[in-house]
């Protein structure tokens, strides 16, 4: 338990659909992060957000649509996505630039 | 942030101690060393960073070369629930005013046996 937890753990969903990813941390960090990992590749980086605010978006593309209300919560809106984007999605957290706390992930597979 | 390069993978014995290296001979003088792993399928766990200093908590050793180009992780008692991934990263920025991203290379799979 690393006090960042995210939801769902498993989602499956067709290619028009609209679904959300959520991430909670418990740290009292003032940043979050997303992340994909792809099979058989490395963790890339998504989006930033410090303090609310996203600092880096990594050439995402559109059908990724990420929200942070606050500094405890982050989302990440997904629509209309193709079966390459079948991933597990990883949130982290930090205060400031020490060290991440990853959660457990979101396995996604897109029809 | 300088590049990294580990072993894509390793055996370890239980019991024994696992030494993974790291190559970062690009290095900055304010860019530190950070070692993550990743069990099968969960997220990255944080385990050690260090500047210039040996390092050693609960669950590693981190030992860095007199000249910052190359670093090793030890840990020392291997146990099978130690099988994972492990990501050696450097990256400059460490402190309470920046985010940190990380950039994370394919690292070295690290298999103990019993």
């Amino acid at each position: 338990e690393t006090g960042v937890t995210q939801t769902p753990r498993h989602l499956v969903m067709g290619m028009t659909n609209k679904k959300s990813l959520k991430c909670e941390q418990h740290l009292g960090h003032n940043a979050m992060y997303w992340y994909k990992q792809s099979a058989k590749k490395p963790l890339e980086l998504m989006f930033v957000y410090n303090f609310k605010e996203q600092t880096e978006n990594n050439s995402v593309p559109s059908r990724f649509s990420p929200e942070c209300p606050n500094s405890s919560h982050l989302f990440l809106h997904l629509h209309t996505l193709q079966p390459e984007d079948s991933a597990l999605y990883l949130c982290a957290s930090s205060q400031g630039s020490y060290e991440q706390f990853f959660g457990p992930g979101t396995r996604l597979t897109v029809l | 942030d300088a590049k990294t390069t580990q072993p894509t993978s390793m055996d370890c014995a239980e019991g024994r101690a696992a030494n993974l290296p790291c190559n970062h001979s690009t290095i900055s003088g304010n860019e530190y060393v950070y070692w993550y792993r990743q069990i099968h399928s969960q997220g990255p766990q944080y385990i050690i960073h260090g500047l210039k200093n040996n390092e050693t908590n609960e669950m590693a050793s981190l030992i860095i070369t007199e000249d910052r180009k190359s670093s090793t992780l030890i840990l020392p008692h291997a146990t099978l629930r130690d099988t994972a991934v492990y990501y050696c990263i450097v990256r400059a920025s460490h402190g309470s005013s920046n985010t940190g991203k990380l950039i994370f290379g394919q690292g070295t799979t690290l298999q103990v046996k019993p």
